[in-house]
């Protein structure tokens, strides 16, 4: 089976920069989403393929991906972007991945 | 806009079986390929079923496979999951959720999510 590993948790203070990795073999050959849940909500689509934004996602937001990691940063973090963040890749074997989430704080 | 709204859930002891549905609406349902992925409370996101638009496609996660069964009625715009078996780890939120394209076996991202309805498996 395909692994996604993430930090279970990161904090960061308001206005900083937070920055979110997930790893797994040969990541920068896929391509990655990130979602974000927010306490009692559902995921929403932050990042797909690997760079892009959808439509009402804050420019803050960004991702890259190579090698083995692929990253989400948020420029200006704010309280509002406390949440959980998971990545996802699709494996030819393994179909959709999650990682295993990551717990932003901001404080 | 983009509408998905799930039903069914409840608890059910082990070993019985229950339906999923997730009614669409605000979008060609036709047109996308459906998953399932549930969230056990206070766990991560675990993927679970995939379906292609015309059907012709349909993955599973190894932790259902054999018990979990999805389709969909293109028809009445619905999606479904047929669980059978269920075990207590398959408590969970369940939520239905559309991926914005599926071409050539691969998929790409879940791009809208319903609201969830939890499944409780208990004796």
């Amino acid at each position: 089976s395909y692994d996604l590993t993430q930090p279970p948790s990161v904090s960061v203070s308001p206005g900083q920069t937070a920055s979110i990795s997930c790893s797994g073999d040969g990541l920068g050959d896929k391509y990655v989403c990130w979602y974000q849940q927010r306490p009692g909500q559902s995921p929403v689509l932050a990042i797909y393929q690997d760079t892009k934004r959808p439509s009402g996602i804050p420019e803050r937001f960004s991702g890259s991906n190579s090698g083995n990691t692929a990253t989400l940063t948020i420029s200006g973090t704010q309280a509002m972007d406390e949440a959980d963040y998971y990545c996802q890749a699709w494996d030819s074997n393994t179909y959709v991945v999650f990682g295993g989430g990551t717990k932003l704080t901001v404080l | 806009q983009v509408q998905l709204v799930e039903s069914g859930g409840g608890v059910v002891q082990p070993g019985r079986s229950l339906r999923l549905s997730c009614e669409a609406s605000g979008f060609s349902f036709y047109n996308y390929a459906m998953h399932w992925v549930r969230q056990a409370p206070g766990k991560g996101l675990e993927w679970v079923a995939v379906i292609w638009f015309d059907t012709n496609i349909i993955y599973y996660a190894d932790s259902v496979k054999g018990r979990f069964t999805i389709s969909r009625d293109n028809s009445k715009k619905t999606l479904y999951l047929q669980m059978n078996s269920l075990r207590v780890e398959d408590t969970a939120v369940y939520y239905c959720v559309r991926d914005w394209d599926c071409s050539d076996g691969v998929c790409s991202a879940l791009d809208y999510w319903g609201q969830g309805t939890l499944v409780t498996v208990s004796s």
